[in-house]
């Protein structure tokens, strides 16, 4: 099965700065990677995607890359605002429409 | 369009009782999906639903705890008897197929809580 790793656990940053997570995975077969936000007291809620056909997709101030060589992805939030403080996962896939989840990275954006 | 309804959002009971939740994914999603969530880790799948029949239930722990989706619509997700390891927020998510890749919706989920 799939090994999803992601890094850090928590992340601290000023309002304005910028913020990157990072996700490893261990199937070379894997071809989508989501990224989810997850608020308190909610379900997660996807915010951004990418096939491995692409090695980089943007969303205005979101961004993820991709490298299938190193088998990483990484979530980049620019300018950041006090309402991305949440907690984001990445996920890879297995067969069918499963994913793994990565633990999660809490992040909070400080006024 | 509506979201995933999932009820109870609370519930706690004993080790040893018994608890059911629903969920009632976005009309037209041919697939459903319970999640067990701990508190700091990600969601783990438990079982898959490709509309009324189980795609994978490697991860569900058969001994105690059961899921159906009688009619494809609807799903129930049931634990007999409850250990204190139980207590974790249980998401259910939907997408529209389950072939590919599609983008799963989820839930606001359920806090289990087991003493």
């Amino acid at each position: 099965g799939e090994n999803v790793e992601q890094h850090p656990s928590t992340l601290s940053v000023q309002e304005g700065d910028s913020a990157v997570i990072k996700c490893t995975y261990s199937d070379s077969a894997s071809n989508y990677f989501p990224w989810y936000k997850q608020e308190l007291g909610k379900g997660p809620q996807l915010i951004i995607d990418i096939r491995s056909n692409v090695g980089e997709k943007k969303d205005q101030r979101i961004a993820v890359t991709l490298n299938k060589t190193a088998k990483h992805f990484s979530l980049h939030i620019t300018e950041t605002q006090p309402e991305d403080s949440a907690v984001y996962f990445c996920a890879a896939p297995a067969e069918g429409n499963q994913f793994y989840f990565g633990t999660g990275t809490s992040l909070t954006v400080i006024p | 369009e509506a979201g995933v309804a999932q009820s109870p959002r609370y519930k706690i009971i004993e080790k040893r009782q018994s608890v059911a939740f629903w969920c009632n994914p976005i009309s037209g999603h041919a697939t459903l999906y319970w999640y067990q969530q701990i508190l700091g880790q990600g969601p783990k799948l438990l079982i898959q639903f490709q509309n009324n029949g189980v795609v994978d239930d490697s991860q569900l722990p058969k001994d105690r705890f059961s899921a159906e989706r009688l009619k494809g619509v609807d799903s129930t997700l049931k634990i007999q008897p409850a250990k204190l390891e139980d207590s974790a927020v249980y998401l259910c998510a939907s997408s529209r197929t389950g072939w590919g890749h599609n983008e799963q919706f989820f839930g606001p989920g359920t806090r289990l809580t087991v003493l």
